[in-house]
């Protein structure tokens, strides 16, 4: 069955370093996710993208972070100067319209040091 | 107020037992997602539901578009169902946002 993968699964870095986050979304979905878990709290939605722009985005996705699609199978998540705050698990999912089920990736940890 | 919460927080069963766990939403949806995350954190979709009923092997999602709520049941619950599950609200066409609930942890003892 096809799955959403990301690598690394764990990233340690320091502050104000940069760190590109890597997602591999089903094949032939369109519409891509990126979303994170600050621990013990809920999920939240950072981003959506679609047709190679961004689609929608929340107000926690600020300059410091950007996504893009490098090639045909690959999705990024940078975050540019990485803050203590940014720890989290980042979740990436993609589906194949806008209204149909989100499948998601198993997710990256991410520590900031 | 959440806009999408979810209960019990945490929910304890013995194996074997009928399980429900409760959501309730203050905004217009087109649809209402359950999501199991495992241990590890790995998320995976249940349901997508927009009205009515869906059932896959042991698990049943309800939705009450009226009264704004959704149950999500398991049935013979064992304990390889131990997860904490997620509804989250899917706000329109005019929004790809999914908004989470804080989730309900599961154990089921054997």
């Amino acid at each position: 069955e096809p799955e959403v993968t990301q690598t690394p699964s764990h990233q340690v870095t320091q502050m104000g370093q940069e760190v590109i986050l890597r997602c591999v979304p089903i094949s032939n979905h369109l519409y891509f996710y990126w979303y994170r878990q600050i621990l013990g709290q809920k999920v939240e939605f950072l981003v959506s993208f679609y047709n190679n722009e961004i689609s929608e985005k929340s107000e926690i996705f600020d300059d410091q972070f950007s996504v893009e699609r490098p090639d045909g199978s690959n999705f990024t998540l940078k975050i540019r100067s990485t803050k203590l705050e940014d720890s989290a698990m980042y979740f990436c999912a993609s589906s194949g319209s806008e209204d149909s089920t989100q499948y998601f990736g198993p997710g990256t940890r991410l520590t900031v040091l | 107020k959440n806009e999408v919460e979810q209960s019990p927080q945490n929910l304890t069963a013995q194996e074997g037992e009928f399980i429900t766990i409760n959501c309730s939403y203050s905004v217009g949806i087109s649809a209402l997602h359950w999501l199991q995350q495992h241990p590890g954190g790995g998320i995976v979709s249940l349901f997508m539901l927009s009205s009515g009923k869906k059932k896959h092997g042991r698990l049943i999602a309800t939705i009450n578009i009226q009264e704004k709520h959704s149950s999500l049941h398991i049935t013979a619950s064992h304990p390889r169902d131990s997860a904490v599950y997620i509804c989250a609200a899917d706000k329109g066409i005019n929004t790809d946002k999914l908004i989470f609930g804080t989730g309900t942890r599961l154990q089921v003892f054997p």
